[in-house]
């Protein structure tokens, strides 16, 4: 069965910490995204992973870096918190080509003191 | 531009109503992918279906339906006889083909079916 998994469900960390959300899939998926989910803004692509190592920057990169140094993890790091960074945050997967859908994980939400 | 949207952001109704959700998009692209997404109270998004843009028959799946046409570039999606467990997020989404794989999400509609 197709699995996306995250590291936490439930995060509270404290502005200026340094904090780490980790993304795990197990279908060998080139393309992996982070998204954060907000009241009445949808979802809004952070960052997006093609390949081990290759990154684009989505429509709120802002705050945010990424690492991918295998195929099957990727990871969102907030440098610096901050309190407009709590949100909900997904993580993602899928096949290279338009025609393959997401596979989504179960989310993270993170609340930032 | 590529816009999906979704113009009802709350719909409720009592269980065993129909109830179509709405999708209109945009895209200059000619060839494109269109899909919907499940989001229930759990959190995690959920595929439902995917449509791509030479492909107009409608298509049911149990008391799921959905309507795409390519003239009003919509992409509505209809479920009968509700359920309680059809209580979720639902959003529509768009890839295409000229993109790079970046699905384009609307703000999703929240429907509440109620026993």
């Amino acid at each position: 069965d197709v699995k996306v998994t995250q590291s936490s469900r439930y995060l509270v960390k404290r502005t200026g910490e340094k904090v780490f959300l980790e993304c795990v899939q197990d279908m060998d998926h080139e393309n992996m995204f982070w998204y954060r989910q907000d009241p009445g803004l949808g979802l809004r692509l952070i960052y997006f992973s093609y390949d081990v190592k290759m990154k684009e920057k989505g429509d709120i990169p802002e705050g945010y870096s990424v690492s991918r140094e295998k195929k099957e993890r990727f990871s969102l790091i907030l440098e610096s918190a901050s309190t407009n960074q709590t949100s909900m945050y997904l993580c993602a997967s899928s096949f290279p080509g338009t025609d393959y859908e997401q596979y989504f994980g179960p989310g993270t939400r993170l609340t930032v003191t | 531009a590529q816009k999906v949207t979704q113009a009802q952001t709350e719909i409720s109704v009592v269980e065993k109503e129909d109830v179509t959700l709405d999708c209109v998009y945009e895209t200059r692209d000619t060839t494109y992918y269109l899909f919907w997404y499940k989001q229930p109270p759990s959190g995690e998004l959920v595929f439902l279906i995917r449509r791509n843009s030479f492909d107009e028959q409608n298509e049911i799946s149990g008391r799921y339906s959905w309507n795409f046409q390519k003239s009003t570039s919509s992409f509505n999606f209809t479920i009968t006889a509700s359920q309680v467990v059809d209580s979720a997020v639902y959003f529509c989404a768009l890839n295409p083909q000229g993109g790079s794989e970046k699905l384009v999400f609307g703000k999703g509609t929240k429907l509440t079916v109620n026993p």
